[in-house]
């Protein structure tokens, strides 16, 4: 069974632009949860996403934005983006729609921002 | 407001010793999960145990065993003779029943262990 998959893995981007990540659940999991990791601020979660739905919610500026398409893959947009932005994203996929459940998390993505 | 606090920022302990790693939560429900989390170099979190409000057995599985009491809102973790494959960053993390919830995960900043031969 092939776990979460994040792409890229590594990226390096300019302040002021936007970037895309992407993340593929295990096959039959729904839910897809973001978190981003930092030295400073550990690790934060940024929202969550269920059969195409936001269900949640973290404390994070509307330039982080996600989307969940119909095979449960998920996107998650940084526009506009700042030094501080720079940190490790990481995807995880769930296959139940309440807490409790195992989360299973992607290897993430590296996000430098110069 | 929910809260996770690992007062341990690093560890280091040499091969074979036990290591115990200290979680202190914070939430107004009463129903809710707690799970301890390792993430090698590789960068992804590993899933390690978890337990629900309802349920302060302590038990060991292998190596590892815990300790929940929910009196001090105290999880904590303890590996058994240690191994140099365990260093890792060790993660313990909350998550609350309500669905306004999700499958939200709350963590702690987490505790570095490095285990030498």
């Amino acid at each position: 069974k092939a776990g979460v998959t994040q792409t890229p893995r590594y990226l390096i981007k300019t302040r002021g632009q936007q970037v895309t990540l992407s993340c593929s659940p295990i096959s039959g999991h729904r839910s897809v949860s973001w978190y981003q990791q930092t030295p400073g601020q550990g690790l934060q979660f940024l929202f969550e996403y269920f059969s195409e739905t936001q269900r949640n919610k973290g404390n994070f500026p509307g330039r982080f934005s996600g989307r969940q398409f119909s095979n449960s893959r998920s996107e998650m947009n940084v526009s506009t983006l700042e030094l501080g932005d720079s940190a490790l994203y990481l995807c995880a996929s769930e296959a139940g729609a309440r807490s409790g459940t195992e989360a299973f998390f992607g290897q993430g993505t590296r996000l430098t921002v110069v | 407001a929910q809260k996770v606090t690992q007062a341990q920022t690093e560890i280091s302990v040499v091969e074979k010793e036990d290591v115990t790693l200290d979680c202190v939560y914070e939430t107004r429900d009463t129903t809710y999960y707690l799970f301890w989390y390792k993430q090698p170099p590789s960068g992804e979190l590993v899933f390690l145990i978890r337990r629900n409000s309802f349920d302060e057995q302590n038990e060991i599985s292998g190596r590892y065993s815990w300790n929940f009491q929910k009196s001090t809102s105290s999880f904590n973790f303890t590996i058994t003779a240690s191994q140099v494959v365990d260093s890792a960053v060790y993660f313990c993390a909350l998550s609350e029943a309500r669905i306004q919830a999700g499958t939200a995960l709350i963590f702690g900043k987490g505790t570095t262990l490095s285990v030498s031969s």
